[in-house]
């Protein structure tokens, strides 16, 4: 199957680190998504990575993956109250000729003043 | 700027009563996609429409229905909605089908079936 895991919850303290992690399934060449969604908003891609890699960096956000476990991670350095919201995994796949996003269920994060 | 609009963001409706979603783009993408959210859960796919070309996702309800009549906007036909469908009915866009594709998303339209 293309099933995405993620927890669904993760509560940190203002000024540290958030590391929100996902598990896929499908084990060929693809991309692999973070969306952030605020409450009341759409999903605004935040970063993504191809799976011939193996980390990306961009400001405060690094993405490390293990191809071999199938495990993606999405690190927040300095998580702000801004960073509250819902964090989606997705993975891009291919099915019948077309290419799909497969989500995860989302990982609520909840930045602690 | 450029961006995926949907409208209403709120939708009420009566169980049965045929409901109606709108979504425009004025980034001229070849590719629109519907998704239900529902609460607590993932994005689900509906079907999409590469330029007029329909795709429907194998396990979405016949219940459901889209048009697009143009580039620039997609609707969300739901024929009698019932108490299931009450969700976050997302509209995205891609300018082309492909792996690495980035798919643009509106803010969602809201629906409450009474």
């Amino acid at each position: 199957g293309e099933d995405v895991e993620q927890s669904l919850f993760l509560s940190v303290r203002e000024g540290d680190s958030s590391v929100i992690n996902c598990t896929y399934t499908d084990s060929s060449s693809t991309y692999l998504y973070w969306y952030k969604q605020e409450p009341g908003a759409g999903l605004q891609l935040l970063t993504y990575i191809f799976s011939n890699m193996d980390m990306k960096q961009d400001q405060r956000l690094t993405v490390l993956l293990n191809k071999k476990d199938k495990h993606l991670s999405l690190r927040i350095a300095d998580t702000q109250t801004g960073d509250s919201a819902i964090y989606f995994c997705a993975e891009s796949i291919q099915q019948a000729g077309s290419y799909q996003l497969t989500f995860g269920k989302g990982t609520k994060l909840s930045v602690i003043p | 700027d450029a961006m995926v609009i949907q409208n209403p963001r709120y939708q009420v409706t009566q169980f049965g009563k045929p409901v109606t979603l709108s979504c425009s783009q004025t980034l001229n993408h070849n590719v629109m996609y519907w998704y239900q959210q529902k609460s607590s859960q993932a994005p689900k796919l509906l079907f999409h429409y590469y330029d007029k070309d329909f795709n429907n996702e194998a396990d979405t309800p016949d219940n459901f229905q889209s048009r697009r009549p143009n580039t620039s906007f997609c609707f969300l036909d739901i024929r009698s909605p019932g108490l299931g469908d009450a969700a976050m009915y997302l509209c995205a866009t891609s300018r082309r089908q492909g792996l690495g594709m980035e798919q643009f998303f509106g803010p969602g339209t809201r629906l409450t079936v009474l």
